[in-house]
């Protein structure tokens, strides 16, 4: 089974700043790279999809970038809506999340 | 629009069965480039991806509860069946069901709400 992992698994950030969350495959998984949004109660949302294009409706600020082993997920001026817990999943062999990335207010 | 929703108990007691149906409406399941996944997530834990039906019935479990997960699905009615058995209190979770596409990439494109899950004798 492919395994995921994030870095870090928590931080803290300033509204303005830029974030950028690091997700490592186990093995090379081309661009079969996802990631989502989750706020507290609520389901996650797709933001990212194919490791660099971004859902429809999602904001610019939010970009992803990567390929083979090694991903990230920049948002270039956190807003304070983008305060929520970030998930990479891959799709390359069925389906695995990464742990989470929480973004707290600093 | 494209909406899924979760049903099934609120409580199962361990070692019972468990059923859970989610209901989609604004797609098809007979529809080539979709299919429905379900993925969990403990209280205060990361997402846990457990089964996938794609439109050609085809299905794909968790490694890991693969013995215990089956994966259904009904076109006509627009509902997919998980079950797991032997439910077990650490399988304490919100069970989601979601939406997934099928481009270059597979991905999750639209979640049910969620339904939370207690084991509890």
């Amino acid at each position: 089974d492919i395994q995921m992992t994030q870095s870090p698994s928590s931080l803290s950030a300033s509204v303005g700043d830029r974030v950028t969350i690091t997700c490592r495959a186990s093995q090379s998984i081309s661009s079969y790279l996802n990631w989502y949004q989750q706020k507290p109660g609520k389901a996650p949302k797709l933001l990212i999809y194919a490791a660099s294009s971004l859902q429809s409706g999602v904001p610019s600020r939010f970009s992803g970038s990567g390929s083979g082993t090694d991903f990230t997920l920049t948002i270039s001026s956190l807003q304070p809506e983008d305060f929520a817990t970030y998930y990479c999943q891959q799709s390359y062999s069925t389906f695995t999340f990464g742990p989470g990335t929480k973004v707290d207010i600093k | 629009q494209v909406t899924l929703k979760e049903s099934g108990p609120v409580l199962v007691k361990p070692t019972e069965t468990l059923t859970l149906t989610c209901t989609v409406s604004g797609f098809s399941l007979s529809n080539a480039r979709m299919g429905v996944s379900w993925i969990r997530q403990p209280p205060g834990k990361a997402l846990e991806w457990l089964a996938h039906i794609f439109s050609n019935d085809e299905k794909s479990y968790s490694t890991s509860l693969k013995s215990r997960l089956t994966i259904s699905k009904d076109t006509s009615k627009s509902q997919v069946v998980l079950t797991m058995t032997n439910m077990d209190p650490v399988d304490t979770a919100t069970y989601y069901c979601a939406r997934t596409y099928m481009t270059t990439v597979t991905y999750a494109d639209y979640w049910g709400q969620g339904t939370l899950v207690t084991v509890s004798s």
